[in-house]
């Protein structure tokens, strides 16, 4: 009965650089959804996959951030060319169904991005 | 736009002192009011949903209430294990994402 899995916990990165952000939803879930925690801030909403489709990325920076959920494998959160202000703690989430009125999310441990 | 408030930001009790976080909020159709707990370094750990005025949940020392504009957190003789940050997120119609709170910091002291 594992929960959500995000690897790695922490990575640091150098300016210009890209950075992969792993998650793999509780067993049975198919919906994910990504969010950025900064300090002293509120967890914010990037986007929501399901399989092989994204449903909603309005919280997501129109450059350098891409997301996917492919039919096997991880969700991938993608930073391309990281500035010092994409420095956050980045967490994933899981539910079973969307929609439903009982449906709420798992979240992962997050994954804590440094750029130097 | 729905938006979530949560006063007040850090809160420092005495072991027994009980008292109530606030989380206030604007959404067009609720869906639900959802609380979790977070302790530093791991991710939100859910704690509670609500969905219609007058409706309470309770689990050991906490109790959640809501109206139709905020929804509080009793905390009962809190224990220092309950230190964590406690955030407050809405759910509004259709496919909208959970909108969250910056969450209310609690401190209990032995």
């Amino acid at each position: 009965n594992a929960g959500v899995m995000q690897n790695p916990r922490h990575l640091v990165r150098r300016r210009g650089q890209e950075a992969r952000l792993r998650c793999s939803p509780m067993k049975g879930h198919s919906h994910v959804y990504w969010y950025r925690q900064l300090p002293e801030e509120g967890l914010k909403f990037m986007v929501y996959l399901q399989k092989e489709n994204i449903i909603d990325e309005s919280g997501m920076p129109k450059e350098r951030f891409s997301a996917e959920f492919p039919k096997e494998g991880p969700s991938i959160l993608r930073i391309q060319q990281v500035v010092r202000g994409d420095s956050a703690a980045y967490f994933c989430a899981s539910s079973p169904v969307q929609g439903a009125t009982n449906e709420k999310l798992f979240f992962g441990s997050g994954t804590q991005l440094s750029v130097l | 736009e729905d938006q979530v408030t949560q006063s007040p930001e850090a809160l420092r009790l005495q072991e027994g002192e009980s008292s109530s976080l606030n989380c206030s909020y604007t959404v067009s159709g609720l869906r639900g009011l959802f609380w979790y707990r977070q302790d530093p370094g791991k991710g939100p750990e859910f704690l509670f949903t609500l969905y219609s005025a007058g409706e309470e949940k309770e689990k050991e020392r906490l109790k959640a209430t809501l109206t139709k504009k905020e929804s509080f957190l009793h905390i009962t003789a809190p224990k220092p294990e309950d230190s964590a940050t406690y955030l407050c997120a809405v759910r509004g119609p259709g496919n909208t994402p959970l909108v969250f709170g910056k969450g209310t910091r609690l401190s209990v002291i032995a």
